[in-house]
């Protein structure tokens, strides 16, 4: 199976900061990667695919990149809405796994 | 608009079975994949496997060792995930999400439904 490794696993910031989120893939998965943003008590909602394409309707604060192993998605300044856990997502071969996710915390 | 509706919550004995459904609207049901991921207290979400459009093809995660069925109602617009020999560790919220795909792969779950809590507990 495919591991990705996100980092880091807990951030703390502050409204209009820029944050950046890595995640590390165990082998190659070219550009099969996407993001989400989880809410307590809520299912996942796709922010970015294929490693740097914005799904429709999502701010455009947020960016995604990278290629091969080593991936980022960065938000340019953090709103309140952002404070969240995010996690990425391999698909690229069986299993699809997810990164082990990063909580953004406000500060 | 896109919406997936699960089941409800359920609570099981270890070595029982719990099938959950996922009722599609908004969009053509057969035209898209269907994928169950799940998410245990405090884990990272975990995939479980995915049913095709059209004709089902159904591919699985080997972590769930045949104990995972994934099947599909094109007529009635709902996806079904069946898990077998329940066990503690099985404790999760389940998802359905509706799934991208062509020739060239899968590339996202851009839709969701709103997650079942089942609980595996003598």
């Amino acid at each position: 199976d495919i591991q990705l490794t996100q980092s880091p696993s807990f951030l703390s910031a502050s409204v209009g900061d820029r944050v950046t989120i890595t995640c590390r893939a165990s082998q190659d998965i070219s550009s099969y990667l996407a993001w989400y943003q989880q809410k307590p008590g809520k299912a996942p909602n796709l922010l970015i695919y294929l490693a740097s394409s914005l799904q429709s309707g999502v701010p455009s604060r947020f960016s995604g990149g990278g290629s091969g192993t080593e991936f980022t998605l960065t938000i340019s300044s953090l709103q309140p809405e952002d404070f969240a856990a995010y996690y990425c997502q391999q698909l690229n071969s069986y299993p699809y796994t997810f990164g082990q996710g990063t909580r953004l915390e406000i500060k | 608009q896109v919406q997936l509706v699960q089941s409800g919550a359920e609570v099981k004995k270890p070595g029982a079975s719990v099938k959950v459904s996922c009722k599609a609207s908004g969009f053509s049901f057969s035209d898209y994949a269907m994928h169950w991921v799940r998410q245990a207290p405090g884990q990272r979400l975990e995939w479980m496997g995915w049913i095709s459009a059209g004709i089902p093809y159904a591919k699985y995660s080997q972590n769930f060792q045949d104990r995972v069925t994934i099947t599909r109602d094109t007529s009635g617009s709902t996806a079904y995930m069946e898990l077998s020999g329940l066990k503690s560790e099985d404790t999760a919220v389940y998802y359905c999400a509706r799934g991208y795909y062509n020739s060239g792969g899968h590339y996202f779950f851009d839709y969701w439904g709103q997650g079942t809590l089942v609980t595996v507990s003598s």
